[in-house]
């Protein structure tokens, strides 16, 4: 089965810092989703990105479908961005399945 | 306000006992999804729905039973709930299979 792999793992930032989370797939995708899991559990929609370049406030992320990959930068950090970040994909074939990666948990500290 | 609303939030089941987790949608959205996370293992899908009346099955379907009645309502059951149940779940939507897709805020289950 199609493999998502986000790195890091675990990431810890001081407020103001810039990061790039990243999501590795193993098969060709229909889209490619971004979630903030904040500390409450809840699952907040961040980008719909099956390809190019997207930006919303402080985060952006690009998809560059050919090679598989996706990246989340998160400039000027805050402790509310604090959670686990997760990158889903949707194969182009096959079962109606979003395929998450197991997460980067990211804590920001004042 | 729009959105996806799942109960109940929390419960405590007894194992061998029938359980319906609920699922409602007000944004007449197409596809239904129900996952389930546990700790380390992320999201897996466990059942969906394409449209009111089709279900399918996802990554983790034993156990678990779903129907689709109408559009708005997706209700997961446990027909006889064990302790491998216990984890978050999360019910979900989007307006087509493969468009952008919304959860829920999840219900707790635990099973004892």
């Amino acid at each position: 089965g199609i493999q998502v792999e986000q790195s890091p793992p675990d990431l810890i930032l001081q407020e103001g810092a810039n990061s790039t989370l990243r999501c590795n797939f193993s098969d060709s995708v229909n889209n490619l989703q971004w979630f903030h899991q904040n500390p409450w559990g809840q699952l907040i929609n961040l980008f719909y990105i099956p390809s190019g370049t997207k930006q919303n406030g402080r985060l952006s992320a690009t998809t560059v479908a050919t090679e598989r990959y996706s990246l989340l930068y998160i400039s000027s950090s805050q402790t509310t961005d604090s959670g686990v970040y997760f990158c889903a994909v949707d194969l182009q074939t096959g079962a109606n399945n979003l395929f998450f990666g197991t997460g980067t948990r990211l804590t920001v500290i004042p | 306000i729009a959105g996806i609303t799942q109960a109940p939030t929390s419960q405590i089941l007894a194992a061998g006992r029938r359980m319906t987790l609920r699922c409602t949608q007000d944004m007449r959205h197409n596809a239904m999804y129900w996952y389930r996370q546990d700790l380390g293992l992320g999201l897996r899908l466990i059942h969906y729905s394409n449209t009111a009346g089709t279900t399918g099955k996802g990554e983790v379907p034993d156990g678990y039973s779903v129907s689709r009645a109408n559009t708005d309502d997706f209700p997961l059951t446990l027909a006889s709930a064990v302790p491998s149940q216990t984890s978050v779940y999360f019910c979900a939507s989007s307006a087509d299979r493969g468009t952008e897709a919304f959860f829920g805020q999840g219900t707790r289950l635990t099973v004892v």
